[in-house]
């Protein structure tokens, strides 16, 4: 049971490269969540996905595009990178009940140079 | 608008002495609070929760938080802290059906031996 991955652990881009993170979670989880940690700011939700082919924006979506076509992986787009989007990411994921804890991945580490 | 402070940005504390997180909440409607820790360069780890009942809230490794409803607040207690401690500490809300998290900035501990 590895809980929930990311991949990749780090990765450099340059302005206006694409890239995708990957998340997976083995817990038959129904939701999951993408955030970004900045310093000082703690963690704030970019988008999340309540369910399979779902998704919704969080606080600070633009950006950023995600996509659920399976229920273990949530996939984070950036579509054209900006030295704004460097941060940690982190994806997460829970039951959806609401007395369920978030378990979260181990971060991306992600530079736009 | 939903928003957690966490006043302290750095607390540093010897090995053994009592240690106190506080922890700030708005939110309209009854709270679901949370403790996180992230030792570096790791993922979030739940410490505690709270949903209803006992204000008083025991955790892992020792940690315990009371909710005072009367004062917003949701802080993070420990009698007698160890080296192993030292890490950043989020305190989160639950909002909108309680999966959505809104995080503080977190607070950076340190131990001194």
């Amino acid at each position: 049971n590895a809980g929930v991955t990311q991949t990749p652990k780090f990765r450099v881009l340059k302005t206006g490269q694409s890239m995708t993170l990957l998340c997976a979670q083995d817990m038959n989880h129904e939701y999951m969540y993408w955030y970004r940690q900045d310093p000082g700011m703690g963690l704030r939700l970019i988008h999340y996905s309540v369910g399979e082919g779902t998704t919704a924006k969080g606080e600070v979506p633009d950006g950023y595009n995600v996509s659920r076509l399976k229920k273990q992986n949530f996939l984070l787009g950036l579509e054209s990178a900006a030295p704004s989007q460097t941060s940690v990411y982190f994806c997460a994921s829970d039951s959806g009940r609401g007395t369920d804890t978030q378990y979260f991945g181990p971060g991306t580490r992600l530079t736009v140079l | 608008a939903q928003s957690v402070t966490q006043p302290d940005i750095h607390i540093t504390v010897s090995e053994g002495a009592s240690l106190e997180l506080r922890c700030n909440y708005s939110y309209g409607a009854t709270p679901y609070l949370f403790w996180y820790v992230q030792s570096p360069g790791q993922g979030l780890q739940l410490l505690l929760k709270y949903f209803s009942g006992d204000t008083l809230v025991q955790g892992i490794k020792g940690f315990e938080a009371e909710f005072k409803r009367s004062q917003s607040s949701f802080n993070l207690r420990k009698p007698s802290v160890h080296w192993s401690d030292a890490a950043e500490y989020f305190c989160a809300v639950g909002v909108d059906g309680y999966n959505k998290l809104i995080f503080g900035a977190g607070t950076r501990l340190a131990v001194h031996p």
